[in-house]
């Protein structure tokens, strides 16, 4: 079964506007949370991530939430731009010496 | 630092034929990882090599799919027999060391099986 799941294949916003991406996960040994960037035609990218000793990581534009005991984590992005229209991954995994499990992706669009 | 390199970036093969595909890992890197990308599964797990050890293959079909680390500098993933469900971007990433840091992919090798 798929161990890592985003609800929303795709999603719409206008530039400018704040936006949420939901990712839940099955795992209870999970603790490590990221969210990867994909471009057309090009490989995913390390956008943010977080380890789960910690609720909450900003980077700018971009913040990750977790909520353990939900299994739940997601991707908040502010003042959104065209530029962000990509592919987003969340990915999941125990950390050490095992694998990293991926959601099947949000494709998100921002309206100029 | 070239990042992570695949090669080759298409192949096409007929059924039934066999298929190579070859990636270079950061140079330093310890971890590297398979991981295969179609529209309807998104990007599942291979396998996964750590100081060029095997430690997990869960994610690799057990019939006609086979890995290899020879060297700190170079993996293949080989598929014996291809069939059109194959058909799909095969990429290969690599981190420092572990799953939980970032990983870095390469562009991939997309397989057409006709």
């Amino acid at each position: 079964g798929q161990q890592v799941k985003q609800s929303s294949p795709s999603l719409t916003v206008q530039e400018g506007g704040i936006l949420i991406l939901n990712c839940d996960y099955e795992n209870d040994m999970f603790d490590y949370f990221a969210w990867y960037k994909k471009y057309p035609d090009n490989s995913p990218t390390l956008l943010i991530s977080v380890r789960s000793n910690v609720d909450k990581r900003e980077d700018g534009r971009f913040t990750v939430f977790l909520n353990k005991s939900g299994k739940h984590f997601s991707l908040h992005i502010t003042a959104s731009q065209p530029e962000d229209t990509a592919v987003y991954l969340c990915a999941a995994g125990p950390g050490g010496n095992n694998k990293l499990t991926f959601g099947q992706g949000t494709v998100l669009s921002v309206i100029p | 630092n070239a990042g992570v390199i695949q090669t080759p970036r298409h192949k096409v093969t007929g059924k039934g034929q066999e298929a190579t595909l070859w990636c270079e890992p950061i140079s330093g890197h310890s971890a590297v990882f398979w991981y295969r990308q179609t529209i309807v599964q998104g990007l599942e797990f291979l396998t996964y090599f750590r100081n060029q050890a095997p430690i997990d293959d869960s994610g690799m079909p057990k019939e006609r799919f086979s890995a290899q680390m020879p060297n700190q500098s170079h993996s293949t993933l080989k598929i014996q027999s291809t069939q059109p469900q194959d058909s799909a971007v095969y990429l290969c990433a690599s981190s420092l060391r572990y799953s939980n840091e970032r990983l870095f992919f390469g562009h991939g090798t997309k397989l057409s099986v006709l």
